[in-house]
């Protein structure tokens, strides 16, 4: 699987867009990026996945560039429970299990 | 909604100890997982399972074994416990197939050898 770049930290301000970076200059034609959160003392969240296309669901859009070396996941109005770390993911679905390999993610504060 | 359980939030067991770390899943999901979670290393894959009685070595096996006698349970074992094994540990299952297959996480165990 493809390796993933987040920076370590960022702040938003409640209510305003958050814009999370991605870098997986790597990825391969058939891996899907994956954004997932963990809230402290809680297990990962999946938010949204995407190939080729954006996407967009209840929690977030996901932007991928034209080559895929780069995603943006957008929180659209950030609220202070969006606080978390969030993990960008690239990996293969296969007919095994797949190794998704987790990096340091980015601790997002949302701030009042 | 998929359900990954996890038999204890918090274990203290003492070095040298066989500990037993149980996660049940609800949808019969085919792959399960087991990471650990350490301040400033991220989440790192331990073992995975892409069926009944079948396992994989992820990055850092050293230490543990698993065990998958039934479709939704996957359990970790730690042969002889030890003070470096201290640590967040996370099971998580997915779907198998072709295309997307978003894993699925249980809220963890928080593991302390003495």
């Amino acid at each position: 699987d493809a390796k993933t770049t987040q920076p370590p930290s960022m702040d938003c301000a409640e209510g305003r867009a958050a814009n999370l970076p991605c870098n997986h200059s790597t990825i391969s034609g058939n891996e899907y990026v994956y954004w997932y959160r963990q809230i402290h003392s809680q297990g990962p969240q999946y938010i949204i996945h995407g190939l080729k296309n954006n996407e967009t669901n209840e929690m977030a859009s996901l932007i991928i560039t034209e080559d895929r070396k780069s995603s943006t996941l957008i929180l659209p109005h950030a609220t202070l429970r969006d606080t978390a770390v969030y993990y960008c993911i690239v990996r293969v679905g296969t007919t095994n299990a797949g190794k998704s390999t987790f990096g340091d993610g980015t601790t997002l504060t949302v701030k009042p | 909604d998929v359900k990954v359980t996890q038999s204890s939030r918090y274990l203290v067991k003492r070095t040298g100890e066989k500990v037993f770390l149980e996660c049940v899943q609800d949808m019969d999901h085919e792959n399960m997982f087991w990471y650990r979670q350490d301040p400033g290393l991220g989440l790192r894959l331990i073992y995975f399972s892409y069926d009944v009685k079948m396992k994989e070595k992820g990055d850092i096996p050293e230490g543990y074994s698993v065990s998958r006698e039934k479709k939704e349970r996957f359990s970790l074992i730690l042969e002889s416990a030890s003070t470096n094994q201290t640590s967040m540990y996370l099971c998580a299952s997915s779907k198998q197939g072709l295309g997307h297959s978003p894993l699925h996480f249980g809220n963890g165990t928080r593991l302390t050898v003495t």
